[in-house]
């Protein structure tokens, strides 16, 4: 199932920079995109989310685009911190469903920072 | 802090044999959910549950798999013969209406 790709396996930053992790979907009935964090041993942390009506989101450090033309979306991370590295999962969902929220998701792309 | 707990974080089972992993405890929320993530591969939507019953199942959840809520605040994944290749991080979720999903802090599955 490549409904939901991250290209990028892994990143590296230095901190205090800006991290960007790419997401690309294939399915047009998506319009709700997520993304959850991971650190090891720990279930997905919900990050942050935009609904396809919107083509920015942000809260505090984080940044969500979306291109829907392009049936990509961003996240960007600024300043990144060495507490940011960790796994990072895009999701996507179709809201229209109505209940349930089956999310679909990326393959993830670990973020290492680097102090 | 996690918002669902799950019970035990990990499991070895042989194979044949039937293991119950549990959401514990939950309430006032709408939806819940089973997801798994094999070692090295993507997390994958097993089953939603909503209002005591299934309200969407992936093909991975085969008539091996159940889920309940036999008390009305757990929330329970059965594999009753289980397989190899059920070797997993299995989490649940829960979310409201609308809301995105939270998950539990997972119980890895080893299958022997």
């Amino acid at each position: 199932d490549q409904q939901v790709k991250q290209n990028s396996p892994s990143l590296s930053v230095q901190e205090g920079r800006i991290s960007i992790l790419n997401c690309d979907y294939t399915n047009s009935m998506f319009d709700y995109f997520l993304w959850y964090k991971k650190y090891p041993a720990e279930g997905p942390t919900f990050l942050i989310s935009i609904s396809s009506i919107k083509d920015k989101n942000e809260d505090g450090r984080f940044t969500v685009f979306l291109n829907k033309s392009a049936k990509h979306l961003s996240l960007h991370i600024v300043p990144s911190q060495p507490g940011d590295s960790a796994v990072y999962f895009c999701a996507a969902s179709d809201m229209i469903k109505a209940a349930g929220n089956k999310l679909t998701f990326g393959g993830g792309t670990r973020v290492l920072v680097k102090p | 802090e996690p918002e669902v707990t799950q019970t035990p974080s990990h499991q070895v089972t042989q194979m044949g044999q039937e293991v119950i992993l549990r959401c514990v405890p939950i309430s006032n929320h709408l939806y819940f959910y089973w997801y798994r993530q094999i070692l090295g591969q993507k997390v994958e939507f097993l089953v939603s549950f909503y209002n005591n019953e299934i309200s969407e199942k992936s093909e991975i959840f085969d008539d091996q798999f159940s889920v309940e809520r036999p008390d009305g605040s757990n929330f329970t994944l059965k594999i009753r013969s289980t397989k190899l290749e059920d070797s997993a991080m299995y989490f649940c979720a829960r979310s409201g209406d609308g809301s995105p999903l939270h998950f539990g802090n997972g119980t890895r599955l080893t299958v022997t």
